[in-house]
């Protein structure tokens, strides 16, 4: 089973800031199968990116994702107020199958 | 359009059994994968439950044994049962659609609060 391992756990930054958040597996894993969510309180989780780079419908180009392998990176150009949320990497193993979550970074002003 | 909505949540006490169902809307639960989410007070997101298209099941360590996914095709709902509820299994309870293929979440329910405490 694929373990994801989110760093840093919080971000403290200001609008209009670059946000780099990290998605590390602890095996190499399909890019096919990685995705990144968006969950503010109150609220589900939202889909920001998948296939570890392809930005899911209406997600602002301010949200980009790259990586391969082992380590995931999710970037958001210039922070919006709005953005300040809990971010989720996730991936799914095929053998044994099912799906994996980090355990998610805080992005706080 | 595509919607999901949950019901059946609410408090139970430690060892009881409890349905939630999420009613969908804008496809058919047949042809596409339906998965159970939660997310406990203070904690992130963890994968529970799975239901394929062609009806085989998977589960998290966790839940395995204790809960159990089905879907009704004519009513357009998946469920997920269940039993010998722990303290542990507080959490709100999302229900969402897999993208086919690509094996992640596209679709989510508002979710449903599940309390298991005495």
């Amino acid at each position: 089973e694929t373990v994801l391992t989110q760093s840093p756990g919080t971000l403290s930054l200001s609008p209009g800031e670059r946000a780099t958040l990290s998605c590390r597996a602890s095996q190499s894993v399909s890019s096919s199968y990685l995705a990144w969510y968006q969950q503010k309180p109150g609220q589900a989780p939202r889909l920001l990116i998948y296939a570890a780079s392809t930005r899911a419908t209406g997600i602002p180009d301010r949200f980009s994702g790259s990586g391969s392998g082992t380590d995931f990176t999710l970037t958001i150009g210039s922070l919006e107020p709005e953005d300040f949320a809990v971010y989720y990497c996730q991936h799914y193993d095929i053998s044994p199958p099912g799906f994996t979550f980090g355990q998610g970074t805080k992005l706080e002003i | 359009e595509v919607q999901l909505v949950e019901t059946g949540g609410g408090w139970i006490q430690p060892g009881g059994s409890l349905t939630v169902s999420c009613a969908a809307s804008g496809f058919s639960v047949s042809n596409y994968y339906l998965s159970w989410v939660r997310r406990a007070p203070g904690k992130g997101l963890e994968w529970v439950s799975v239901i394929y298209a062609g009806g085989k099941t998977d589960y998290a360590d966790s839940v395995k044994g204790r809960f159990t996914i089905s879907r009704d095709i004519s009513a357009n709902t998946v469920s997920l049962q269940m039993l010998s509820l722990r303290a542990d299994d507080t959490a709100v309870y999302y229900c969402a659609r897999v993208r086919r293929n690509l094996n992640h979440f596209e679709y989510w329910g508002q979710g449903i609060l599940v309390s298991v405490s005495s």
